[in-house]
């Protein structure tokens, strides 16, 4: 069965700081990766997504992941974080044939001035 | 229209009272998925439409939850009867076409309803 694990629940950075938000699947064969924000009261938007290809793929704000098969692992990256992105950062997986999104629980981003 | 939107944003129901969730997808797009997302959780799938047939209502939580979508365009969610634990935020997303034996299309969300049962 598919899973999503995002370990770090809460993450706060300076902002201008570095930012990684980690995130590991767990599916036998290539899974298809998403990053989703979402904003206090706002839908999910979608930052990224990972198909096939170019393992380091860039995404909307600055954004972008990496995935790395050997550590079944998309995590999220961003060099310069803004007070703009406080928000909760969702990774989530696809597969060949299903309909659905399997989610992690998310990461809530708090950004200090 | 400009993206998915939903209605109500937020809905307060006493519980054992029947609700509606609506959702307009983006124009053209064929596939659409109800999810659930409860508190400090990521969403969770309920059902998923393409045109006007429902495919996939695995994750429906009970019979008291029923999902339509008659001309392939709006949807309704319906909860019969709520109860407490059905308080959670409830999104909507629209895909193009989810085709056979292929990965899955990108789902763009609307804003969800939030409901509260008393």
């Amino acid at each position: 069965a598919q899973s999503v694990t995002q370990p770090d629940i809460h993450i706060t950075v300076s902002e201008g700081a570095s930012l990684e938000l980690r995130c590991n699947y767990s599916y036998g064969a290539t899974p298809y990766l998403f990053w989703y924000v979402q904003s206090p009261g706002q839908g999910l938007q979608l930052l990224l997504k990972y198909f096939s290809g170019d393992t380091l793929v860039q995404g909307i704000k600055g954004f972008e992941a990496e995935f790395k098969r050997s550590q079944s692992s998309f995590n999220l990256r961003k060099p310069s974080v803004h007070w703009s992105d406080a928000a909760e950062y969702f990774c989530a997986v696809g597969q060949t044939g299903a309909n659905n999104l399997f989610f992690g629980t998310g990461t809530r981003l708090t950004v200090i001035p | 229209g400009a993206g998915v939107s939903q209605s109500p944003r937020y809905k307060v129901a006493k519980r054992g009272q029947d609700v509606a969730l609506r959702c307009d997808p983006i124009s053209g797009h064929v596939s659409l998925f109800w999810y659930q997302q409860a508190l400090g959780q990521g969403p969770e799938f309920l059902t998923y439409f393409q045109n006007e047939a429902q495919l996939d209502k695995s994750g429906l939580p009970s019979d008291r939850f029923f999902a339509e979508r008659p001309e392939g365009s709006v949807s309704t969610l319906k909860i019969q009867r709520t109860q407490q634990e059905d308080s959670a935020v409830y999104l909507c997303a629209s895909s193009l076409e989810q085709g056979a034996g292929m990965g899955p299309k990108t789902q763009y969300f609307g804003p969800g309803t939030r409901l509260l049962v008393l």
